[in-house]
């Protein structure tokens, strides 16, 4: 089983629904991220929690929110779709205790929003 | 602004050595990663550097310059299996990390 487990996989949705992607993980790391990729664009950081009562907002968090419901869970919601919300989504785990933080990441969640 | 640049795609062939190039620009520096993205799948780990030099680890080796704001990660003995994205990701001063938008690299017989 993975360490990082995020749900659903694939999603398609119509404009104006309220979806969310959840994330579990068995690491036991403390820090949690959602980011989403885009074609030809680098990896965009949309909210990040670095204890369960830490949530901070990244790059591009307007249109989504999060909640971090214990270590283990990060889920980030979509209060109203819209069509550019399109993406592949990633949740990602680091250890703040490595010298490097490096990220593991979950499967990915694809949503599409028509 | 901020900015991490590496070419879009690269064709290597099997057997070979290539050599994938990242130049950034960022607000402070506290290391580089590169990751390695199959189509489809997650990112996962393939190498840090915080100092100048070369970190070898077995059919990689990633080489930073903080002074020239380079890095570049350099595959041997290419196989077919390492056809994926490669992506470099500087943590800036603020401990933020900004990522280019990878390289493709592709892997002919």
């Amino acid at each position: 089983d993975a360490d990082v487990t995020q749900t659903p996989r694939n999603r398609i949705t119509k404009t104006g629904k309220r979806i969310m992607l959840e994330c579990s993980q068995t690491k036991g790391h403390d820090r949690m991220y959602w980011y989403r990729q885009d074609p030809g664009l680098g990896l965009r950081l949309i909210y990040y929690s670095f204890d369960v009562k830490d949530i901070n907002k990244g790059e591009i968090s307007d249109g989504y929110s999060v909640s971090r419901q214990a270590q283990a869970k990060f889920s980030l919601s979509l209060e109203s779709a819209i069509p550019n919300q399109t993406a592949l989504y990633f949740c990602a785990t680091s250890d703040r205790g490595q010298e490097a933080g490096e990220l593991f990441f979950g499967e990915g969640s694809r949503l599409t929003v028509l | 602004g901020q900015n991490i640049d590496q070419p879009t795609e690269m064709t290597a062939t099997e057997g070979a050595i290539v050599q994938i190039n990242c130049t950034y620009q960022t607000s402070g520096f506290n290391g580089l990663f590169w990751y390695q993205q199959h189509a489809g799948e997650a990112p996962t780990f393939l190498s840090y550097n915080v100092l100048d030099g070369l970190e070898e680890k077995g059919r990689f080796s990633s080489f930073l310059s903080r002074s020239k704001g380079y890095s570049y990660l350099l595959l041997k003995e290419l196989q077919m299996k390492d056809s994926a994205s490669y992506l470099c990701a500087v943590k800036n001063s603020n401990y933020q990390l900004i990522w280019g938008a990878g390289t493709k690299l592709i892997i002919k017989p």
